[in-house]
Order: structure tokens, then sequence, then C-alpha cells
């Protein structure tokens, strides 16, 4: 199975600070990493797709660069809304596998 | 609009089985893979597996193997999950979640969700 790192656990921010959030894969996955959402007691939703590929409704605050095994999704002077937890995805292959996740909290 | 709804939190005892639904409705329930993720409180997500109702295809991550088992009915749009042999581990929230699929490809993320249903196992 590709296991996907994702750094840091935690990340505590100010609101308007810009930030990285990483995932890296056990091997190389291409592009094929996809990245969620996930606010306390709700289902995740998609932000990225494909490393880089925005999706319809998401901020464009929102953006993603990688390929192969490291990977970055970068929010562009955060909001306070969008403290959450972050999972990257990846479907490379078989099972599909999912980080650890981030979460994003307020300094 | 394309809305997964899932049935209500079960409460059972270790060594019985609970099934778990997913209604789905805005889309044609045949096409789209359905994926099953199960995340325990606090913690991060995992991925059980998937069924594709238009055939009832399925495949199940090894760890889930003998304990999840997906089944569909098409004339309800319903996805179900057959959780058996229950133990504590398997006190979680259970969420279902539809593959993106633009007509011609699939591509494997998950671009909706149910609500998730919260699986309790209890003595």
């Amino acid at each position: 199975d590709i296991m996907l790192t994702q750094s840091p656990a935690t990340l505590s921010v100010t609101p308007g600070e810009s930030i990285s959030l990483s995932c890296r894969a056990s091997q190389s996955i291409s592009t094929n990493l996809h990245w969620y959402q996930q606010k306390p007691n709700e289902s995740p939703r998609v932000l990225i797709k494909y490393a880089s590929q925005t999706i319809s409704g998401i901020p464009s605050r929102f953006s993603g660069s990688g390929s192969g095994t490291d990977f970055t999704l970068n929010i562009n002077r955060v909001e306070p809304e969008d403290f959450s937890v972050y999972y990257c995805q990846q479907s490379n292959s078989w099972p599909l596998t999912f980080g650890s996740g981030t979460k994003l909290e307020i300094k | 609009q394309v809305q997964l709804q899932q049935s209500g939190a079960e409460l059972a005892k270790p060594g019985t089985s609970v099934k778990l639904s997913c209604k789905a409705s805005g889309y044609t329930f045949t096409s789209y893979y359905i994926y099953w993720v199960k995340q325990r409180p606090g913690q991060g997500l995992e991925w059980i597996g998937y069924i594709y109702p238009g055939n009832g295809g399925t495949y199940y991550s090894e760890k889930f193997k003998g304990k999840a088992t997906f089944t569909a009915d098409t004339s309800s749009s319903t996805a179900y999950m057959l959780l058996g042999s229950l133990t504590p581990e398997d006190s979680a929230y259970y969420f279902c979640a539809r593959d993106y699929y633009d007509g011609t490809y699939y591509y494997w993320y998950f671009d909706f969700w149910g609500p998730g249903t919260m699986v309790t196992v209890s003595s």
C-alpha cells in the first residue's frame, strides 16, 4: 500500500498568513494526489484534484503543486473559516489511501 | 442536486452486525462508484472499499476483507455496508462517498460525501 505522510501534524497560524502543507508519498504517484478539507462534525470536501487542478466552487486562495512523491497544498491568506483538518489522498493504485491529516489551528 | 443520505446512528453489541445504508439521489446511481470510508473519533480517514452499482462489482481494502460487505439496490438507489463480528475497534463514523465521473472516465477521488453514520460498539 502507498503511505502518505503529512506534515506538520498541527500548524498554528494567524488569519491572513499564507501557508503550505506537505504530503509525501512512499513511492512515486505521478500527480494522482487530491486534497480535502474537513471541518469539525462535517464530511470532508475536495479542494484540489490531481495535485494542482482546481475544483469548481473552491476559493482561489487554495492551490496545489507537486508530482512524484512530494506535494504541497497552499493557502494564500488564511481566512477564519479555513481552520480545519486537511487530508491528502492518492489514486495512483489500489487500495486508495489517505494521509494522517494536518490540523490548521488559530494561533 | 446530488445527495447521499445515510442511515442513523447505531449502538451494537460486540459480536453482532450492523447494516448501514447510503441512499443516492440527483444522479444516475448505476453509473458511479460508491466508496465507504471509516473515521474513528478524532482520527484520520481510512478507505474501506467500493461498490459499483452498475454491475455489483466490489473491492475491499485488505484490512476490511471479512469485516465489511457491500451491496446495492438499484431499484431504490441505495448502497449498503454490512459490518460483521463487531468489536469496540469498529466504533467510528462511516461515510459513503461518490467517485467523480465525467461520463467517460472515472477519476478515483470523492466529489460528494454523505453526512456519515456513527456506529458505537459496546456491551
